[in-house]
């Protein structure tokens, strides 16, 4: 498809177990960014990749999250040892240029951890 | 103070009624500001851009004041299909998300 593709669209998993979410952008964006909403909350910045550098990497809440992209196209965001408190849904969105470029989201992957 | 504020809501209009919506932001070196619409269990969508000098898109209207840090999105004549979040959104090394505020239109 054209849009922005992420996967899995459903993650249920066990405290302490590690997951991978995987977000496929538009062909040809360079901007990829991670942000996770909470039932009823804001969209929080996590994470953002120029290419395959990440020049704002501040918003990762701690060290158990890491995000890397490959290729300039798809990225991977890697939670280890997974807390209750990491329950959210994960958006990825893409864009041509920079942060002045509009964004193109995915569907997210709802992680919910028991 | 967080990076960018937003009245939470909800706004709870009639049909035809004009809402206005603000946001600050907090990072005077921002230099593009934009309004993301999402609608419930959905991602968000580029409603508009917000220019310096103001712009206008049908119902929509944008305003931006540099000075106050200040970001404004007025709706002319609500439509029920305008219920939504509506996510104030700021960038500067990276877009910065609102928490949002909630429209909802009713007949």
């Amino acid at each position: 498809g054209a849009g922005v593709s992420q996967s899995p669209s459903n993650k249920v998993t066990e405290k302490g177990k590690d997951v991978e979410l995987r977000c496929d952008p538009i062909s040809g964006h360079t901007a990829l960014y991670w942000y996770r909403q909470s039932l009823g909350q804001g969209l929080e910045f996590l994470i953002y990749f120029q290419g395959n550098s990440a020049p704002d990497k501040s918003g990762l809440p701690s060290d158990r999250f890491s995000a890397e992209r490959t290729g300039g196209s798809v990225s991977t965001l890697t939670i280890q040892r997974t807390q209750q408190e990491d329950s959210a849904v994960y958006l990825c969105a893409s864009s041509l240029g920079g942060p002045e470029g509009e964004l193109f989201f995915g569907e997210g992957s709802r992680l919910t951890v028991l | 103070r967080k990076e960018v504020e937003q009245d939470p809501g909800p706004f709870n209009v009639p049909e035809g009624a004009t809402v206005a919506f603000n946001c600050t932001y907090s990072n005077s070196a921002s230099q593009s500001f934009f309004w993301y619409r999402q609608d419930c269990r959905k991602e968000p969508k580029l409603l508009m851009s917000v220019y310096s000098s103001g712009n206008e898109d049908g119902r929509f209207t944008a305003q931006l004041n540099r000075a106050s840090q200040y970001i404004s999105l007025l709706i002319r004549d609500s439509k029920l299909s305008d219920s939504a979040t509506y996510l104030c959104v700021v960038a500067g090394t990276a877009l910065i998300f609102g928490k949002g505020t909630t429209l909802s239109v009713s007949s």
